[in-house]
């Protein structure tokens, strides 16, 4: 069965660094999610991509969020500048037609730590 | 704006005794609710939602719009069931997840 691939599994940066997290979504899926989750509280909605634009975000993705599909099969979100903040685990997720009740089927994440 | 509660953070039963996982939300619209689990190093996954009005692994799930609740029922607990289980809420003018946060529940032998 298909699933979605997140890289690195873990990742250790400084604050201020750039990050870049990938995501492999399943391959006929339209809709593109990043949720993240800090550690002792609830996952969080980031961001939803179709047809290479952002289609909705939350008010935690600021100026230093970005999202990118750089070619046919990634999905990145790119952090220019890290704060102790950021540390958290990042999951990936996508869903086929980007419906409200369909299913998002989500990657592994990747926990990312900022010191 | 949309919010999902699990009052229970922690729910531990024993083998064979019913269970039940509670969720309430608050939304001005018609939500879509979802039940999503993460069993021990896996990643997270559907467990079933409220329009398809199934059961899987012997979980069920009623909406009552009345009491705003989506309550996670199981007759009777199996040790396998131990795991984290998140309620969810799309909203019908879009697809983002808004999460609870959380019970964990261990079913003991």
């Amino acid at each position: 069965e298909p699933e979605v691939t997140q890289t690195p599994s873990h990742q250790v940066t400084q604050m201020g660094q750039e990050v870049i997290l990938r995501c492999v979504p399943i391959s006929n899926h339209l809709y593109f999610y990043w949720y993240r989750q800090i550690l002792g509280q609830k996952v969080e909605f980031l961001v939803s991509f179709y047809n290479n634009e952002i289609s909705e975000k939350s008010e935690i993705f600021d100026d230093q969020f970005s999202v990118e599909r750089p070619d046919g099969s990634n999905f990145t979100l790119k952090i220019r500048s890290t704060k102790l903040e950021d540390s958290a685990m990042y999951f990936c997720a996508s869903s086929e037609w980007g419906w409200s009740q369909e299913t998002q089927y989500f990657g592994p994440g990747t926990r990312l730590l900022v010191l | 704006a949309q919010r999902v509660t699990q009052p229970e953070k922690l729910l531990s039963v024993f083998k064979g005794a019913p269970v039940e996982l509670k969720c309430n939300y608050s939304y001005s619209g018609s939500p879509e609710l979802f039940w999503y689990v993460q069993y021990s190093r896996q990643r997270l996954q559907l467990l079933l939602r409220h329009i398809s009005r199934e059961s899987i692994k012997g979980f069920t799930a009623d909406l009552n719009k009345g009491e705003t609740s989506f309550h996670l029922k199981k007759p009777f607990a199996q040790e396998e069931d131990s795991a984290m289980y998140y309620c969810a809420l799309s909203h019908s003018s879009g697809s983002r997840l808004t999460f609870g946060e959380g019970t964990q529940l261990t079913v003991n032998p």
